[in-house]
């Protein structure tokens, strides 16, 4: 069984800048959250994804956007990037969008902005 | 909006001792409470998922409880090892999305 995977694991940006982030699911899994984590705080809920649509988003702007393919992978896109987007992104798989549903995470991509 | 809380912020404890920490969040419109370890350099990892009050969950030496009509979890760790260091997180399910709180740094000196 294949764990959640993310790429990359780190990179930098400049202020301005647009990035692309990806998640691979664990297999079976067809719901992907993705969440923001500044230094010191707990994961922020960015949004989630359920067979391909957008299914919950939180308090971040639209230019936070996402994508979720058939086969359940997931991107996370961020356009005019901000000093303060710098943080680390974690992506997190589970069997549905249920609160009953454990969710498994992947290492994160380290992301700074200059 | 789900507020989470998270008490202490760190905690040392020595190797062998037991501790307890705490987590809190709004009892009106509760449906789940997660926790997850997260190792320095590792992805966090699912612990326990509990919904109803009075739930209690046991994994090894870690143990859970749940008390949705004061709106609080107590994680507990038995016999602490260098191997329980890590930051724990708990997280209120509710507007359709986990609410995490910033987390409770467990450091175990040997």
């Amino acid at each position: 069984e294949t764990g959640v995977t993310q790429s990359p694991t780190h990179l930098i940006k400049t202020r301005g800048q647009q990035v692309t982030l990806r998640c691979s699911s664990q297999s079976g899994h067809n719901t992907v959250s993705w969440y923001q984590q500044a230094l010191g705080q707990g994961p922020q809920f960015i949004f989630q994804y359920y067979r391909e649509e957008e299914n919950g988003r939180g308090n971040f702007p639209p230019r936070f956007s996402g994508l979720q393919f058939p086969n359940y992978s997931s991107e996370l896109n961020v356009n005019a990037l901000e000093l303060d987007d710098s943080a680390l992104y974690l992506c997190a798989s589970s069997l549905a969008a249920a609160e009953y549903n454990e969710q498994f995470f992947g290492p994160g991509t380290r992301l700074t902005v200059l | 909006i789900l507020n989470v809380e998270q008490s202490p912020q760190s905690l040392h404890v020595q190797e062998g001792d037991s501790t307890n920490f705490t987590c809190s969040f709004p009892s009106s419109n509760f449906y789940a409470l997660h926790w997850y370890r997260w190792e320095t350099a590792k992805s966090p990892e699912a612990l326990f998922v509990m919904t109803l009050n009075g739930d209690e969950k046991k994994k090894g030496r870690i143990s859970a409880t749940l008390n949705t009509k004061e709106g609080y979890s107590y994680l507990y760790i038995k016999g602490s090892q260098p191997e329980d260091s890590a930051t724990y997180l708990c997280a209120g399910w509710g507007n359709e999305k986990l609410t995490f709180g910033t987390g409770t740094r467990l450091t175990i000196i040997p």
